[in-house]
């Protein structure tokens, strides 16, 4: 069971360019969340979804774009990257049903823009 | 607005001995909270949860938290730190409100164990 798998695991790229962070859970977790960590920031809530088909904004969506076409993967595309784009990015997943509110992590993507 | 409030930054003790993070949220209905740890270059890992019930809760790697309604606090405790202990630690209360499911994260206090 591998849980949370994200690729890559690291990236460097020049401003301006694009890229697409893949997020892959194998746990039939209907809702799916993408955070971006920065140092002494904790986590921010970039996007989320409850369920294929239906993605929404978090607290800091600009320059972020998802989409969520199968339950299992929630990819998370990075347009005309900005040096402010350089960050630790996590993608996580949830049961939607009950009270298990617990979020499951992936190990994280390392992006620096340069 | 709900919040969370990790008020150290960052706490050293010493290999053996005890441990708390002490963790404040601000929401008006009853809160789920989470622990969870992250190790350095890793991703997070739920500790514990409280949802109901018993307001001293166990969780994985000998911790403990204890809810209290009256201080809106969720302390983290350890009698006894390893030095495998040393990481940054999260604590976050969901909104239950909606289906959305969102946890509203503390901004983190990084613990480190001298030998």
């Amino acid at each position: 069971n591998a849980g949370v798998t994200q690729t890559p695991k690291f990236r460097i790229l020049k401003i301006g360019q694009s890229m697409t962070l893949q997020c892959t859970q194998d746990m039939n977790h209907n809702y799916m969340y993408w955070y971006r960590q920065d140092p002494g920031m904790g986590l921010k809530l970039i996007y989320y979804s409850v369920g294929a088909g239906i993605t929404d904004k978090g607290e800091v969506p600009n320059g972020y774009n998802v989409s969520r076409s199968t339950t299992e993967d929630f990819p998370l595309r990075l347009e005309l990257a900005a040096p402010s784009q350089t960050s630790v990015y996590f993608c996580a997943s949830s049961y939607s049903q009950g009270l298990a509110y617990e979020q499951y992590f992936g190990p994280g993507t390392r992006l620096t823009v340069t | 607005a709900q919040s969370v409030t990790q008020p150290d930054i960052h706490i050293t003790v010493s290999e053996g001995a005890s441990l708390e993070l002490r963790c404040n949220y601000s929401y008006g209905a009853t809160p789920y909270l989470f622990w969870y740890v992250q190790s350095p270059g890793q991703g997070l890992q739920l500790l514990l949860k409280y949802f109901s019930g018993d307001t001293l809760v166990q969780g994985i790697k000998g911790f403990e938290a204890e809810f209290k309604r009256s201080q809106s606090s969720f302390n983290l405790r350890k009698p006894s730190v390893h030095w495998s202990d040393a990481a940054e630690y999260f604590c976050a209360v969901a909104l239950n409100a909606g289906n959305n499911r969102k946890l509203i994260w503390g901004l983190g206090t990084s613990l480190a164990v001298n030998p």
